[in-house]
Formats: structure tokens, sequence, C-alpha cells
């Protein structure tokens, strides 16, 4: 069973659309973020929720608006895409309170804006 | 704004010998990780070491850390074909409490090991 889990793989799509992608994970954790990672393989982060609630928010455009439904969960949804929102999109999870966590991972989502 | 700078960003070795990735950051920090992310594919977590230690070994893997240089070492003993892929660095801010963690990450080094 794969431990975190992010639909689609691959997403093509033409500016001004409005596209979702969607993250599970089966971990049992409570902690769950986006990741951006440009061409250059730069990661930044974007959001973090734990237990639902928003933690992490990177000055990211209100374009992106992440949803949490319960803790298993964190969909992105991004409105008027623009070519600067071509990346890869990565769910993350962790286990909640000590600081030294680590992330798990998901394989990530490839967003291209034509 | 970017915490981890690491070097070199890409490093071509062949079978067998070692290889050697350095990380350095700019802020105070509740511990270091570092990550592999093969092509294509998720980041993979390797090895964390908190800011209390100063070495710490996992398998072929040794981490350094030197908090008053701000900076981490990763060596690979005996490299491998699979071991091919991105590293990152990335760093948990000290003070954190807003539940899980913060990580911020580095720019990465590719390695290509070579048969």
């Amino acid at each position: 069973d794969t431990a975190v889990s992010q639909t689609p793989k691959y997403l093509v799509t033409q500016m001004g659309n409005d596209k979702s992608i969607k993250c599970e994970q089966n971990l049992g954790h409570d902690t769950m973020y986006w990741y951006k990672q440009d061409s250059k393989k730069f990661l930044k982060i974007m959001f973090s929720y734990n237990n639902k609630e928003l933690i992490i928010n990177e000055t990211v455009p209100n374009r992106f608006s992440p949803k949490s439904p319960d803790k298993a969960h964190l969909n992105l949804h991004i409105n008027s895409l623009e070519l600067g929102d071509s990346a890869v999109y990565f769910c993350a999870s962790t286990s909640g309170g000590t600081g030294a966590n680590v992330l798990t991972f998901g394989a990530g989502s490839r967003l291209t804006v034509l | 704004s970017q915490q981890g700078e690491e070097d070199p960003q890409a490093l071509s070795i062949q079978e067998g010998e070692n290889a050697t990735m350095n990380c350095s950051y700019k802020t105070s920090i509740n511990n270091l990780q570092w990550y592999r992310q093969n092509s294509g594919r998720g980041l993979v977590h390797l090895i964390l070491i908190r800011s209390n230690e100063r070495e710490k070994h996992s398998g072929r893997l040794r981490v350094t850390l030197d908090t008053s240089k701000k900076s981490s070492s990763l060596l690979i003993t005996a490299s491998r074909a699979a071991d091919t892929a991105s590293y990152f660095c990335a760093t948990a801010p000290l003070g954190f409490t807003g539940g899980g963690n913060k990580l911020t990450f580095g720019t990465g080094t590719q390695l290509k090991v070579e048969l």
C-alpha cells in the first residue's frame, strides 16, 4: 500500500484554467504538507496542516487554496493557472509534535501549464 | 528565503568511490536531515542529526554537523550505481511549535555513480 498517494501524477492544462491535486496518507500522521519543486529542483514549502488546521502558509498567491477535509487528506486547488505554476507538486506527511519529525513524500504531481 | 546551499551542485564518481556532499545553512536549527530523490520520484528520508550531535552513521552513510559553522556533510562510502540520485539537506528551525515540522530544503547535489 502506498503511504502517501497523490493524484493525478501528470496534469497538462491551459493558462487560466482551474485544477486540483489530491493527496491521501494512510500512515496515521497528523501533519500534511504541500511543497513545490521548480525546474531547477528547488523545493519550497507552500502549506502545512496539522489535524485539519492550517499551520504554515508561505506567502503563496491566493490562487492556491489548500483544503483538508480530514487529517488523512490534503488537497490543493489552483485557480487561474499561470505559466509559472508549472512545477512538480509534492505532498508529504509527518507525525506531530516533537520537531524531530521526518517527512514521508508522495511521488509528486507534475503540472504543466501551456 | 532559501535556507540551505549545497555543494557541489553535481558530482560524478566511479562505483566503489566515496561521495561527499556539503550543506550550509543560515539560521539556528533543531535538527538537519538528508533526503534522496531518484529521477521522477518523491524524496526519501535518509538520516537525521540533531543540533547537539556531531556525527551520525547509518549503513554506508555518515553525516557530520558543525553548528558553529552552520554546515553539514553527507558521506556515502563505497558508492554503487543505485546511489545515483539527487541529495538534499533540510533544516528544521529551532523553536517551531506549529505541529509537525517546517523543513527548509537546500538546493541539492546531483550524484552520478558510473560503472
